[in-house]
């Protein structure tokens, strides 16, 4: 089965910071690998995905993500925050041919002016 | 196109009350999730639809939880008796068949049980 880790609980950076949210995940293979985000009170909206190919995806609002299959990650960046920026963010993973998608914990990112 | 719709917003209830969600995906979206989130941690799967028939309902916990989905369109899911722990958001989500194009999230219902 497969798992996901997001070790940092909350995260804060200054507006115009960049910022690297960590996702580990634990699978035989490569899984399908997405970045959610969810502002206060709002439900989750997918900022990016990756099933194969180029390792560096890229998403909606600025971000990035960088799958390295050598250390089973798939970190969130953007290059330079904005308040708005504030919100949960969660990774999460797909086997292939499942439906089912596995959430990680959530990394909080607060976001100081 | 118009995103997952779901209601109430928000539902206080004392325990052993009952509640019920609803939930309307997106238009032409054959499969249908109710997550429950709790604060603090990432969404649980409660229970996975296609069309109209359940696919997953391993994590529902069936003595007080059900859920339906008839005509394979909106979505009902009824909590009866509420327990404390039973506060949360819950979530529905819809996507086309197979979830690789990734999944449409409604914004959620707050549940409080007091």
């Amino acid at each position: 089965a497969q798992s996901v880790t997001q070790p940092d609980i909350h995260i804060t950076v200054s507006e115009g910071a960049s910022l690297e949210l960590r996702c580990n995940y634990s699978y035989g293979a490569t899984p399908y690998l997405f970045w959610y985000v969810q502002s206060p009170g709002q439900g989750l909206q997918l900022l990016l995905k990756y099933f194969s190919g180029d390792t560096l995806v890229q998403g909606i609002k600025g971000f990035e993500a960088e799958f390295k299959r050598s250390q089973s990650s798939f970190n969130l960046r953007k290059p330079s925050v904005h308040w708005s920026d504030a919100a949960e963010y969660f990774c999460a993973v797909l086997a292939p041919g499942s439906y089912i998608p596995t959430f990680g914990r959530g990394t909080s990112l607060i976001v100081h002016p | 196109e118009a995103g997952v719709a779901q209601s109430p917003r928000y539902k206080i209830i004392e325990k052993r009350q009952s509640v019920a969600f609803w939930c309307n995906p997106i238009s032409g979206h054959a499969t249908l999730y109710w997550y429950q989130q709790i604060l603090g941690q990432g969404p649980k799967l409660l229970i996975q639809f296609q069309n109209n028939g359940v696919v997953d309902d391993s994590q529902l916990p069936k003595d007080r939880f059900s859920a339906e989905r008839l005509k394979g369109v909106d979505s009902t899911l009824k909590i009866q008796p509420a327990k404390l722990e039973d506060s949360a958001v819950y979530l529905c989500a819809s996507s086309p068949e197979g979830g690789e194009g990734g999944y449409t999230f409604g914004s959620g219902t707050r549940l409080t049980v007091v």
